[in-house]
């Protein structure tokens, strides 16, 4: 079945220091979503990117999807205490439901102030 | 607009046992999909629901299983528990259309014991 890998799993930067977070699938994806879930809490949905080299911006968070459409990243610029959490990417099986999500392992994001 | 519900908050069951889990979706939200979250699978997605079918499913045994009803909320059942199945168990709304983000409730914390 579908796999996807995330890279690393855990990251501690010290604040101001920029996080990159890498995710790879098995398969070439229709999308991919990124997540981030607080330490107690629940996902919450991110961005979604649809293009292949899609490249998408907000305000410190620079999303990428590859050429292939199997890897993206997520690259927070300068992070802060507010960014700690688990970033999440995922997507949809080949052909399935678009709302059958194959999540990433997740990378554990510290950030020391 | 209210978010996703889930109730109860946390659940304490003993081996054997089952136990029954709600949802209800953003209102609107037609299509419902539960993950099992756990440290050391991840998080992974059980089933999921709209016009009260289930539409896909997951690799979980049968002792998981889940309904719908006409409005939309969404129950699932654990029968039989083991203590593997402690997990924060999560529900997720969407609407019905291609490439769209799930909005994720809080989720149940069930332990057994």
């Amino acid at each position: 079945g579908q796999q996807v890998m995330q890279i690393p799993q855990y990251q501690h930067v010290q604040e101001g220091e920029d996080f990159t977070t890498y995710c790879n699938s098995s398969t070439t994806l229709s999308n991919i979503q990124w997540y981030k879930q607080r330490p107690g809490g629940h996902p919450v949905f991110l961005i979604q990117l649809v293009k292949s080299g899609e490249v998408k911006k907000q305000k410190r968070l620079t999303f990428q999807f590859g050429e292939a459409k199997k890897n993206s990243s997520l690259h927070i610029t300068a992070t802060q205490t507010t960014d700690v959490g688990t970033y999440f990417c995922a997507g949809p099986p080949p052909g399935g439901s678009a709302r059958q999500l194959t999540f990433g392992s997740g990378t554990q994001l510290t950030v020391l102030p | 607009k209210a978010g996703v519900t889930q109730t109860p908050r946390y659940l304490i069951k003993t081996r054997g046992q089952q136990v029954t889990l709600s949802c209800s979706p953003i209102s609107g939200h037609r299509s419902v999909s539960w993950y099992q979250q756990t440290p050391g699978q991840g998080l992974q997605f059980l089933f999921e629901y709209f016009s009260e079918t289930q539409r896909n499913k997951g690799n979980f045994p049968g002792r998981f299983s889940g309904r719908q009803f006409s409005n939309s909320r969404s129950e699932m059942n654990v029968s039989t528990l083991e203590l593997g199945d402690s997990a924060l168990y999560l529900c997720a709304s969407s609407p019905l259309q291609e490439n769209t983000e799930a909005f994720f409730g809080q989720g149940t914390r069930l332990t057994v014991v």
